[in-house]
């Protein structure tokens, strides 16, 4: 099982606002990033650092963190939102890579 | 642009060595800025980091592989590998190589496209 831990799935309506967060003891110490993953596809980094975006990412995606919590923010849900979502950080060590168990996302 | 496309039997038997190997370009993997990572996912699972080795040839394997995990550098063709020995069904999966660079934490910020390894005889 996974040290970070996120919700299994969620859903939203098209153009409201949803929260995915991911929970772990690291996060107290070290950021979380946030990853998207369609079906078939690699995933791509949508989030990092207190709240950043790289470059091509709409500005609908924000992140936040609090305490031993990761929140990844949509703003808007687009229908092309609608993949799973990965947080990564460190394990409770700080020695090694860890991923969430994942959260698919529905956009209703 | 930064690439990565890994390469490798799609098909490896129980009990032997699943190997793969990552081909970067528009980066060099003996760069100082990144180092380079494995990551694998199950069909219909999540994503489970396997190991990543820096420029120097340094690597921090996931505890639950490390007895038959190996992640090494070929600087001469800008390549890295994954030599993953005595094999299961449980480690069929879509393996994904990808650069991480560190900013506050481990970001996986360019990936390969994956390849899908099957254990079966």
């Amino acid at each position: 099982s996974s040290e970070l831990t996120q919700d299994p799935a969620v859903s939203v309506a098209l153009g409201q606002t949803v929260r995915i967060t991911c929970q772990g003891d690291s996060l107290r110490s070290y950021y979380a990033s946030w990853y998207q993953q369609k079906p078939g596809q690699a995933p791509v980094l949508v989030i990092y650092g207190k709240d950043n975006r790289p470059s091509g990412i709409p500005d609908r995606f924000s992140g936040s963190s609090s305490g031993n919590t990761a929140s990844l923010t949509i703003t808007g849900a687009q229908a092309e939102d609608e993949a799973d979502y990965y947080c990564n950080s460190r394990d409770s060590s700080g020695m090694h890579v860890s991923f969430g168990g994942g959260t698919k996302l529905t956009v209703l | 642009q930064v690439q990565l496309q890994e390469s490798g039997p799609g098909l490896v038997k129980p009990s032997e060595t699943l190997s793969l190997t990552c081909t970067v370009s528009g980066d060099s993997v003996s760069s100082g800025n990144s180092y380079w990572s494995w990551i694998r996912q199950p069909p219909g699972k999540g994503l489970e980091w396997i190991g990543y080795i820096y420029n120097s040839g340094r690597t921090n394997y996931n505890p639950s592989l490390k007895s038959r995990l190996t992640v090494s550098l070929d600087t001469s063709k800008n390549q890295f590998s994954l030599k993953l020995n005595s094999v299961t069904a449980a480690d069929t999966a879509v393996y994904y190589c990808a650069r991480i660079v560190y900013k506050g934490n481990d970001l996986f910020d360019y990936w390969g496209q994956g390849t899908l390894v099957t254990v079966s005889s």
